[in-house]
């Protein structure tokens, strides 16, 4: 059984086109993050959220944590080839061990 | 700054052998830890050192082992490997524990034939 659920699990939109990905558990959790990591590569931290309800922004990237902890959606705006990769969400009770989302691969296509 | 730096990029072993990886994090941090990836399961958590000390372990059999040095340097060892051991190897570091994020070197990927 897998901790986190991510969706949708695969991804293939136009340049220009706006998505969300979204992230969720039964559990609650202390705090979430976002990865995105690309084909050959280790994954790369985008964000840290550790509010229920909070909201950062990353220039066309918004990650929201939901108000119960439980949940986490990205949206990106107006998406660019470069955008491409694998997004991975990964939560934390202790601080000390992350449990990993098994992914949204996104393909924007220019 | 350098980043993580994980030796070496790519490995073919043959079923039965023992595989030695090696992680150089961020100066300064004294966190690593590593995990395995695979296509099937994701990403999937190995264990994690800190201060030369293991203070965290996945659901990994005893084959999977690994230590941390002095200088916050860490190696993971695979001893009889099997075929199900092909994947990407992830090496992360962090500053600390709580919720700083990781900073993840490009992986060894092992192929056990």
């Amino acid at each position: 059984t897998q901790l986190l659920e991510q969706s949708p699990q695969f991804l293939s939109i136009q340049e220009g086109e706006n998505l969300t990905v979204y992230c969720n558990s039964s559990s609650v959790f202390s705090s979430l993050q976002w990865y995105r990591q690309e084909p050959g590569e280790g994954p790369v931290l985008l964000v840290t959220v550790v509010t229920g309800g909070e909201v950062k922004k990353l220039k066309r990237l918004t990650f929201q944590f939901g108000d119960a902890r439980k949940d986490s959606s990205l949206h990106i705006t107006a998406a660019q080839p470069g955008d491409t990769g694998l997004y991975l969400c990964a939560v934390s009770n202790t601080g000390n061990q992350f449990y990993f989302g098994t992914g949204t691969s996104l393909t924007v296509i220019p | 700054k350098a980043g993580v730096t994980q030796t070496p990029r790519y490995l073919i072993k043959t079923r039965g052998q023992q595989v030695t990886l090696s992680c150089s994090p961020i100066s300064g941090h004294r966190s690593v830890s590593w995990y395995q990836q695979t296509p099937g399961q994701g990403l999937q958590f190995l264990f994690e050192y800190f201060s030369e000390t293991q203070r965290n372990k996945g659901n990994f059999p005893g084959r999977f082992s690994g230590r941390q040095f002095s200088n916050s340097r860490s190696e993971m060892n695979v001893s009889t490997l099997e075929l199900g051991d092909s994947a990407l190897y992830l090496c992360a570091s962090r500053p600390d524990t709580g919720a700083y994020g990781y900073t993840f070197g490009s992986g060894t990927r092992l192929t056990v034939v």
